[in-house]
Protein backbone atom coordinates (compact mmCIF):
# COMPACT_ATOMS: atom_id res chain seq x y z
CA UNK A 1 0.00 0.00 0.00
CA UNK A 2 1.54 3.53 -0.92
CA UNK A 3 1.89 5.30 2.13
CA UNK A 4 3.60 8.09 3.72
CA UNK A 5 4.32 7.05 7.31
CA UNK A 6 5.12 9.29 10.79
CA UNK A 7 6.23 8.54 14.06
CA UNK A 8 5.77 9.58 16.55
CA UNK A 9 2.16 10.25 16.20
CA UNK A 10 1.84 12.22 19.57
CA UNK A 11 4.68 13.82 21.23
CA UNK A 12 4.75 15.77 24.53
CA UNK A 13 8.20 17.44 25.65
CA UNK A 14 9.44 20.37 27.44
CA UNK A 15 11.65 23.28 26.30
CA UNK A 16 14.74 22.84 24.97
CA UNK A 17 15.03 18.87 24.60
CA UNK A 18 15.86 17.52 20.90
CA UNK A 19 13.75 15.91 18.68
CA UNK A 20 12.92 14.40 16.00
CA UNK A 21 10.07 13.20 14.30
CA UNK A 22 10.08 10.68 11.40
CA UNK A 23 8.98 10.60 7.97
CA UNK A 24 9.26 7.41 5.32
CA UNK A 25 7.50 6.83 2.51
CA UNK A 26 6.61 4.10 -0.12
CA UNK A 27 6.36 5.55 -3.48
CA UNK A 28 9.92 6.44 -4.83
CA UNK A 29 8.64 9.78 -4.62
CA UNK A 30 11.80 12.50 -5.50
CA UNK A 31 9.92 15.52 -3.68
CA UNK A 32 8.80 15.57 0.16
CA UNK A 33 8.07 18.30 2.47
CA UNK A 34 6.86 19.32 5.80
CA UNK A 35 3.39 21.12 7.07
CA UNK A 36 2.83 22.32 10.02
CA UNK A 37 -1.43 23.34 10.28
CA UNK A 38 -2.45 25.48 13.66
CA UNK A 39 -6.00 26.85 13.64
CA UNK A 40 -6.47 30.37 11.85
CA UNK A 41 -3.18 29.71 9.64
CA UNK A 42 -4.05 26.49 7.84
CA UNK A 43 -0.75 24.29 6.18
CA UNK A 44 2.43 26.68 6.09
CA UNK A 45 5.77 24.86 4.19
CA UNK A 46 8.50 24.21 6.75
CA UNK A 47 11.17 22.84 4.54
CA UNK A 48 10.94 20.51 1.36
CA UNK A 49 13.22 18.77 -0.39
CA UNK A 50 13.38 17.61 -4.30
CA UNK A 51 16.11 14.92 -4.21
CA UNK A 52 18.32 13.20 -2.16
CA UNK A 53 20.81 15.79 -0.73
CA UNK A 54 18.89 19.18 -1.43
CA UNK A 55 16.61 20.94 0.62
CA UNK A 56 15.25 24.36 0.82
CA UNK A 57 13.60 26.56 3.36
CA UNK A 58 9.80 26.77 3.14
CA UNK A 59 8.07 29.40 4.19
CA UNK A 60 8.15 29.22 8.32
CA UNK A 61 11.62 27.58 8.65
CA UNK A 62 13.16 28.98 11.53
CA UNK A 63 13.77 26.60 14.63
CA UNK A 64 13.18 23.51 12.16
CA UNK A 65 16.32 21.39 10.37
CA UNK A 66 15.73 18.33 8.08
CA UNK A 67 18.05 16.11 6.68
CA UNK A 68 17.37 13.96 3.41
CA UNK A 69 20.28 11.53 3.17
CA UNK A 70 17.95 8.40 1.34
CA UNK A 71 15.21 9.24 -1.03
CA UNK A 72 12.27 7.22 1.22
CA UNK A 73 13.24 8.97 4.71
CA UNK A 74 13.08 13.01 5.48
CA UNK A 75 13.37 13.38 9.11
CA UNK A 76 12.54 16.54 10.83
CA UNK A 77 14.09 18.07 13.56
CA UNK A 78 14.00 20.29 16.57
CA UNK A 79 17.31 21.34 17.81
CA UNK A 80 15.67 23.44 20.83
CA UNK A 81 12.14 23.18 20.77
CA UNK A 82 10.11 26.46 22.11
CA UNK A 83 6.18 26.06 23.25
CA UNK A 84 5.52 27.82 19.92
CA UNK A 85 6.27 24.93 17.93
CA UNK A 86 3.30 23.08 19.50
CA UNK A 87 1.25 22.34 16.69
CA UNK A 88 0.12 19.02 14.40
CA UNK A 89 3.13 18.52 11.91
CA UNK A 90 2.57 16.73 8.28
CA UNK A 91 5.41 15.15 6.01
CA UNK A 92 4.02 15.06 2.40
CA UNK A 93 5.62 13.09 -0.83
CA UNK A 94 4.62 13.60 -4.56
CA UNK A 95 5.85 12.86 -7.90
CA UNK A 96 6.65 16.55 -8.55
CA UNK A 97 9.74 17.46 -10.91
CA UNK A 98 10.48 20.10 -12.02
CA UNK A 99 8.52 20.85 -15.29
CA UNK A 100 6.35 18.72 -14.93
CA UNK A 101 2.88 19.13 -12.97
CA UNK A 102 1.86 16.34 -11.49
CA UNK A 103 2.33 17.28 -7.90
CA UNK A 104 -0.53 15.71 -6.01
CA UNK A 105 0.82 15.32 -2.06
CA UNK A 106 0.22 12.33 -0.24
CA UNK A 107 0.26 13.44 3.53
CA UNK A 108 1.03 11.29 6.56
CA UNK A 109 -0.75 10.84 9.58
CA UNK A 110 0.64 13.60 11.12
CA UNK A 111 2.21 14.07 14.84
CA UNK A 112 0.67 16.27 17.40
CA UNK A 113 3.61 17.66 19.05
CA UNK A 114 3.43 19.82 22.54
CA UNK A 115 6.16 21.30 24.05
CA UNK A 116 6.21 22.85 27.29
CA UNK B 1 1.37 37.52 -3.24
CA UNK B 2 -0.94 35.38 -4.12
CA UNK B 3 -3.87 34.61 -1.57
CA UNK B 4 -6.26 32.14 -1.58
CA UNK B 5 -9.86 32.44 0.16
CA UNK B 6 -12.25 29.57 0.98
CA UNK B 7 -15.30 30.26 3.55
CA UNK B 8 -13.82 30.19 6.92
CA UNK B 9 -17.69 29.33 8.26
CA UNK B 10 -19.05 25.69 8.42
CA UNK B 11 -21.53 24.91 5.70
CA UNK B 12 -24.31 22.35 7.01
CA UNK B 13 -26.53 21.16 4.76
CA UNK B 14 -29.01 18.53 4.75
CA UNK B 15 -28.47 14.81 3.39
CA UNK B 16 -28.87 14.33 -0.62
CA UNK B 17 -28.55 17.88 -0.96
CA UNK B 18 -25.63 19.60 -3.17
CA UNK B 19 -23.04 20.99 -1.03
CA UNK B 20 -20.92 23.69 -3.08
CA UNK B 21 -17.62 24.83 -1.95
CA UNK B 22 -16.03 28.36 -2.76
CA UNK B 23 -11.59 28.88 -3.44
CA UNK B 24 -11.59 32.16 -4.32
CA UNK B 25 -8.00 33.62 -5.44
CA UNK B 26 -6.05 36.81 -6.03
CA UNK B 27 -2.82 37.57 -7.92
CA UNK B 28 -2.26 34.98 -9.24
CA UNK B 29 -2.95 32.52 -12.73
CA UNK B 30 -2.28 28.97 -11.60
CA UNK B 31 -1.82 26.45 -14.64
CA UNK B 32 -4.02 24.68 -11.74
CA UNK B 33 -5.87 24.05 -8.39
CA UNK B 34 -6.38 20.62 -6.15
CA UNK B 35 -8.90 19.92 -4.24
CA UNK B 36 -8.44 17.98 -0.41
CA UNK B 37 -10.47 16.69 2.16
CA UNK B 38 -8.81 16.47 5.54
CA UNK B 39 -10.53 14.92 8.59
CA UNK B 40 -9.85 15.89 12.28
CA UNK B 41 -6.80 14.72 13.21
CA UNK B 42 -5.69 13.72 10.14
CA UNK B 43 -3.32 14.22 6.98
CA UNK B 44 -5.26 15.68 3.87
CA UNK B 45 -6.08 13.14 0.82
CA UNK B 46 -6.24 14.36 -2.67
CA UNK B 47 -9.37 14.27 -4.24
CA UNK B 48 -9.04 15.95 -8.06
CA UNK B 49 -6.64 17.92 -9.70
CA UNK B 50 -7.73 20.73 -12.74
CA UNK B 51 -6.18 22.64 -15.12
CA UNK B 52 -6.63 26.22 -16.48
CA UNK B 53 -7.87 25.06 -19.92
CA UNK B 54 -10.91 22.69 -17.83
CA UNK B 55 -13.28 24.34 -17.23
CA UNK B 56 -15.30 21.03 -15.12
CA UNK B 57 -13.76 17.97 -13.52
CA UNK B 58 -15.63 15.36 -12.56
CA UNK B 59 -15.07 12.25 -10.34
CA UNK B 60 -18.02 10.09 -8.90
CA UNK B 61 -20.41 12.21 -7.01
CA UNK B 62 -17.74 15.21 -6.90
CA UNK B 63 -17.79 18.14 -9.50
CA UNK B 64 -14.38 20.91 -9.83
CA UNK B 65 -15.20 23.96 -11.70
CA UNK B 66 -12.47 26.28 -12.57
CA UNK B 67 -13.50 30.05 -14.07
CA UNK B 68 -10.14 31.94 -14.65
CA UNK B 69 -11.19 34.79 -15.49
CA UNK B 70 -13.39 35.02 -12.02
CA UNK B 71 -10.00 33.60 -10.37
CA UNK B 72 -12.49 31.12 -8.55
CA UNK B 73 -13.04 27.34 -8.62
CA UNK B 74 -16.27 25.68 -7.06
CA UNK B 75 -16.12 22.34 -5.41
CA UNK B 76 -19.66 20.37 -5.65
CA UNK B 77 -20.44 17.34 -3.75
CA UNK B 78 -24.21 15.75 -5.14
CA UNK B 79 -26.41 13.46 -3.29
CA UNK B 80 -24.17 14.56 0.00
CA UNK B 81 -23.79 12.04 2.87
CA UNK B 82 -23.29 11.87 6.52
CA UNK B 83 -19.60 10.66 5.50
CA UNK B 84 -18.79 13.53 3.41
CA UNK B 85 -18.72 15.60 6.55
CA UNK B 86 -15.10 16.97 6.71
CA UNK B 87 -12.88 19.99 5.80
CA UNK B 88 -11.97 20.57 2.48
CA UNK B 89 -9.34 22.43 1.17
CA UNK B 90 -7.81 23.93 -2.02
CA UNK B 91 -4.57 24.52 -3.17
CA UNK B 92 -2.89 26.28 -6.18
CA UNK B 93 1.03 25.64 -7.04
CA UNK B 94 3.27 28.35 -5.53
CA UNK B 95 4.27 31.77 -7.57
CA UNK B 96 7.64 30.55 -6.84
CA UNK B 97 8.55 29.01 -9.73
CA UNK B 98 9.75 24.90 -9.84
CA UNK B 99 9.95 24.61 -6.13
CA UNK B 100 7.21 22.02 -6.19
CA UNK B 101 5.35 24.13 -3.35
CA UNK B 102 1.50 24.37 -2.81
CA UNK B 103 -0.60 26.90 -1.11
CA UNK B 104 -3.16 25.64 1.06
CA UNK B 105 -6.51 27.59 1.67
CA UNK B 106 -7.46 27.51 5.29
CA UNK B 107 -10.39 25.22 4.04
CA UNK B 108 -13.99 25.08 4.53
CA UNK B 109 -15.67 22.32 6.64
CA UNK B 110 -18.84 20.65 5.83
CA UNK B 111 -21.03 19.29 8.21
CA UNK B 112 -24.08 17.25 6.13
CA UNK B 113 -26.74 16.47 8.83
CA UNK B 114 -28.82 13.25 8.11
Amino acid sequence: EAQVTQNPRYLITVTGKKLTVTCSQNMNHEYMSWYRQDPGLGLRQIYYSMNVEVTDKGDVPEGYKVSRKEKRNFPLILESPSPNQTSLYFCASSSYSPGVNTDTQYFGPGTRLTVL
Amino acid sequence: SQKIEQNSEALNIQEGKTATLTCNYTNYSPAYLQWYRQDPGRGPVFLLLIRENEKEKRKERLKVTFDTTLKQSLFHITASQPADSATYLCALPSLSSNTGKLIFGQGTTLQVKP
